[in-house]
């Protein structure tokens, strides 16, 4: 038990399909993180909330659509997407201001097809 | 010039071998810093902070030299699960942001 949960596990969905990933951290942290990562590729930050404040865009098209309704829970809304938006999909929990690690969730496999 | 960088490796050593790889960073204002192990499909999870004064966990010792800016990770007496993903993480810039280096990989063979 991670105390970062995330659904679906995996997801297949066509191109024009719109899907949500949900992410829910039971810790008590007050920042959440979306990071992507393609196979045998590193870790790419996608967003960061921090205090329910996203702080963060790195740059990430808009068919990626985030939402953090509050400190708890962290959506990932997705529409449009192509083949190469096929990866693994990382939530991750921290605590502001303590520079305390990451705890990250078991992650969403997205096949986009 | 990337925030945190990593051998790739592979490392491939036997079994009860010591093997031992470093990641530079580069904001000499970073706070905190950590290993990360991943495994092949999963998720990142933490293998120790990394402390000023070093530190050892097991078989696991890391350290952290802030003058040349690198920290760096000793596996002594490997073992065949030590195989996998060793991530370097850097508190780079403020408080929330976490920068992860691209990994170095450590296959153990019997």
């Amino acid at each position: 038990e991670t105390g970062v949960t995330q659904t679906p596990r995996h997801l297949v969905m066509g191109m024009t399909n719109k899907k949500s990933l949900k992410c829910e951290q039971h810790l008590g942290h007050n920042a959440m993180y979306w990071y992507k990562q393609s196979a045998k590729k590193p870790l790419e930050l996608m967003f960061v909330y921090s205090l329910e404040e996203r702080v963060e865009n790195n740059s990430v098209p808009s068919r990626f659509s985030p939402e953090c309704p509050n400190s708890s829970h962290l959506f990932l809304h997705l529409h449009t997407l192509q083949p190469e938006d096929s990866a693994l999909y990382l939530c991750a929990s921290s605590q502001v201001r303590g520079n305390t690690e990451a705890f990250f969730g078991q992650g969403t496999r997205l096949t986009v097809v | 010039r990337k925030e945190v960088e990593q051998d790739p490796g592979p490392f491939n050593v036997p079994e009860g071998a010591t093997v031992a790889f470093n990641c530079t960073y580069s904001n000499s204002a970073s706070q905190s810093f950590f290993w990360y192990r991943q495994d092949c499909r999963k998720e990142p999870k933490l293998l120790m902070s990394v402390y000023s004064s070093g530190n050892e966990d097991g078989r696991f010792t890391a350290q952290l030299n802030r003058a040349s800016q690198y920290i760096s990770l000793l596996i002594r007496d490997s073992k065949l699960s030590d195989s996998a993903t060793y991530l370097c993480v850097v508190n780079s810039q403020n408080d929330y942001k976490l920068s992860f280096g691209a990994g170095t990989t450590v296959t153990v063979r019997a």
